[in-house]
């Protein structure tokens, strides 16, 4: 079956440094893999989408590198801030046409530390 | 502009029941999707509606539906209320069928006793 798999520990990372985040999946031939911000009780906020053609995607301190070799994407964060602190999902659209709706992982949930 | 909206808050609920919940879309948005994240859970897809049709529905039972109105605006049912269904139940919008992301509402926070 289909499954996306994140790290389900929380990640302690020092301000200023950069967070990384995996996402891996199987059995899925995604058009799209999206990253999403949620806060407690809140819903998911888009930050970047990147495409089954494309290795590499940045927005200001976010970087998006998607492998469909090993059918992993990395989330990085650049000078991190307390402020980034949040859960962070990994969602893939199967045909790119949105039909199945996005499969999401649960999350990981990261933790800045001043 | 407004975000995606979503009506009510919060819900409480007795097994059993039935229950209402509300979503507007970004002004242009055609396509609403539902989504459930129940506790411990990843978000799991539920409806998509497009254009005023149902489209597409994930791996639920037929007691979960719902409509899409003219305005693109949304409604989901669910009925005959079970403990399980406690959850956050998420809307989002997009447009272009989301080949540039979702928008997602805050939620309504369902509770069933």
């Amino acid at each position: 079956s289909q499954k996306i798999e994140q790290n389900s520990e929380a990640l302690n990372i020092q301000e200023g440094k950069t967070a990384t985040l995996t996402c891996n999946y199987t059995n899925y031939s995604p058009a799209y893999l999206q990253w999403y911000r949620q806060d407690p009780g809140r819903g998911p906020v888009f930050l970047l989408l990147i495409r089954e053609n494309e290795k590499e995607k940045r927005k200001e301190r976010l970087k998006v590198t998607f492998d469909t070799t090993l059918k992993q994407s990395l989330f990085h964060i650049t000078a991190s801030q307390p402020a980034d602190s949040a859960t962070y999902l990994c969602a893939l659209d199967g045909r790119g046409g949105g039909a199945d709706g996005l499969t999401f992982g649960k999350g990981t949930h990261l933790i800045i530390q001043p | 502009e407004a975000g995606v909206t979503q009506s009510p808050t919060h819900l409480i609920k007795t097994r059993g029941q039935q229950a209402t919940l509300r979503c507007s879309p970004i002004s242009g948005h055609t396509s609403v999707y539902w989504y459930q994240q129940a506790l411990g859970l990843g978000l799991q897809f539920l409806l998509w509606y497009d254009e005023g049709e149902e489209r597409n529905r994930g791996n639920f039972p037929p007691r979960f539906s719902g409509r899409q109105f003219p305005n693109y605006s949304s409604e989901l049912n669910v009925n005959a209320l079970e403990l399980e269904d406690s959850a956050l139940y998420l809307c989002a919008s997009s447009w272009d069928r989301g080949q540039y992301g979702y928008t997602f509402g805050s939620g309504t926070r369902l509770t069933v006793v």
